[in-house]
């Protein structure tokens, strides 16, 4: 059974103290791991798709990294408003869907 | 712009009473899927239609049920709901079946009374 497994589940951080998010997975056939940001009540926004181990991307303050078993969640020199909850979820290529993790709260302080 | 578009945002039913989530889609893809999600926990993928064809999760019950009259419009029945139903109901669209981005909406809060 397809599996991810985020940590931790709730992370403060102050304003500028830098940090990651961890995304563990046991995903058959991967084919795709996707960052998602959600703010409470909204729906998930899409960050990143990474494809394959050692590839990174980078959206402002964000950069997401994979490897064969999981993937990271940089957060550089954080702000208040990039407090939400970031989930993970991994494509199966058997099953053909996305598996999701229960996400990171995060919360930076001013 | 192309989005995915939920209504209503807020839904109150009674136990038991049948209620129906909408959704629609400008960005013309051919996927829908519905996703249950509670509180703190991770969104759980219900069904999807993949054009007219419809797929349901082994998992999930049969008090749900989805319709897709066409390509820009689908939508989640429950017809009887229970407390435990009681969560935030996200529709979702991609292109295709294999690894393109998949794109959510703003999500429908079910509260059952």
């Amino acid at each position: 059974e397809d599996q991810v497994t985020q940590s931790p589940e709730a992370l403060r951080l102050q304003e500028g103290e830098s940090s990651s998010l961890n995304c563990s997975y046991t995903v058959s056939g991967l084919r795709g791991l996707f960052w998602y940001r959600q703010d409470p009540g909204k729906g998930p926004e899409f960050l990143f798709t990474l494809y394959s181990a050692g590839e990174e991307k980078e959206k402002e303050r964000l950069k997401a990294t994979l490897t064969k078993k999981e993937s990271f969640l940089h957060i550089t020199a954080p702000k208040p408003e990039d407090s939400a909850t970031y989930l993970c979820a991994g494509f199966s290529g058997s099953a053909r869907q996305l598996t999701f993790g229960s996400g990171t709260q995060l919360t930076v302080l001013p | 712009d192309a989005m995915v578009i939920q209504n209503p945002r807020y839904q109150v039913t009674q136990f038991g009473k049948p209620v129906t989530l909408s959704c629609s889609q400008t960005l013309n893809h051919n996927v829908m899927y519905w996703y249950q999600q509670k509180s703190s926990q991770a969104p759980k993928l219900l069904f999807h239609y993949y054009d007219k064809d419809f797929n349901n999760e082994a998992d999930t019950p049969d008090n749900f049920q989805s319709r897709r009259p066409n390509t820009s419009f689908c939508f989640l029945d429950i017809r009887s709901p229970g407390l435990g139903d009681a969560a935030m109901y996200l529709c979702a669209t991609s292109r295709d079946r294999g690894r393109q981005r998949v794109s959510f909406g703003p999500g429908t809060r079910l509260t059952v009374l």
